[in-house]
């Protein structure tokens, strides 16, 4: 069964700061999806990535697929950015088979 | 920009009732997922259909749960007799055919069983 690990569980940070959330993940895992989800409960998908780094916005998304690890990467934070964000892993570069880990709750304080 | 409709944002229901929940793709995806997103969790796939037909439905609770997709639109998913355990939110997302599709997301019903 694929496995998708993510860290931290929670993080707090200023407004201002560089935030980095890490998502690990087992073998059969292919690609990777960022997904935020605001206290709403809506998901929006922000980058679906196999290999190397996508740049949207204030957000960068990487992946390294010999270490089986990826990062979101927020720049010059905002409070408005404060959401659960997920990284989920499937077998091919779609959205069938995704495993999803339980999310980091990030709270950007002004 | 076109989005996932899903219907009711919130139910409350007392156990061993029925409840059901609706959703809307974005016109032309072919494929509709249903997930169970439990507080503090990850969202987990009840059943994914490719236009009218379930791909998986692995992970379904069949003795409980049914969903149908009967012309490849909409959807519905329903649960018969509801317990306390199904609290949770239901979100229902869709994709458009090949690999490289993204999901989109409806806002999700919120399911209290009480």
């Amino acid at each position: 069964k694929n496995e998708v690990e993510q860290s931290p569980q929670n993080l707090t940070a200023q407004e201002g700061e560089f935030i980095t959330i890490n998502c690990s993940y087992s073998v059969g895992i292919s690609a990777l999806h960022w997904l935020q989800q605001h206290p709403g409960g809506g998901i929006v998908s922000l980058f679906m990535l196999s290999s190397g780094k996508k740049k949207h916005g204030r957000l960068i998304a990487t992946i390294n697929i010999q270490e089986k690890h990826s990062s979101l990467h927020i720049t010059a934070s905002h409070p408005r950015d404060s959401a659960v964000y997920i990284c989920a892993g499937g077998p091919g570069g779609g959205a069938d088979g995704l495993t999803f880990g339980k999310g980091t709750h990030l709270i950007i304080q002004p | 920009e076109a989005e996932v409709a899903q219907s009711p944002r919130y139910k409350i229901t007392e156990k061993s009732q029925a409840v059901a929940f609706w959703c809307d793709p974005i016109s032309g995806h072919a494929t509709l997922y249903w997930y169970r997103q439990i507080l503090g969790q990850g969202p987990e796939l009840l059943v994914q259909f490719q236009d009218e037909s379930v791909v998986d439905d692995s992970q379904l609770p069949k003795d409980r749960f049914s969903a149908e997709r009967l012309k490849g639109v909409d959807s519905t998913l329903k649960i018969q007799p509801a317990e306390l355990g199904d609290s949770a939110m239901y979100l229902c997302a869709s994709s458009n055919r090949g690999r490289v599709s993204p999901l989109h997301f409806g806002n999700g019903t919120r399911l209290t069983v009480t």
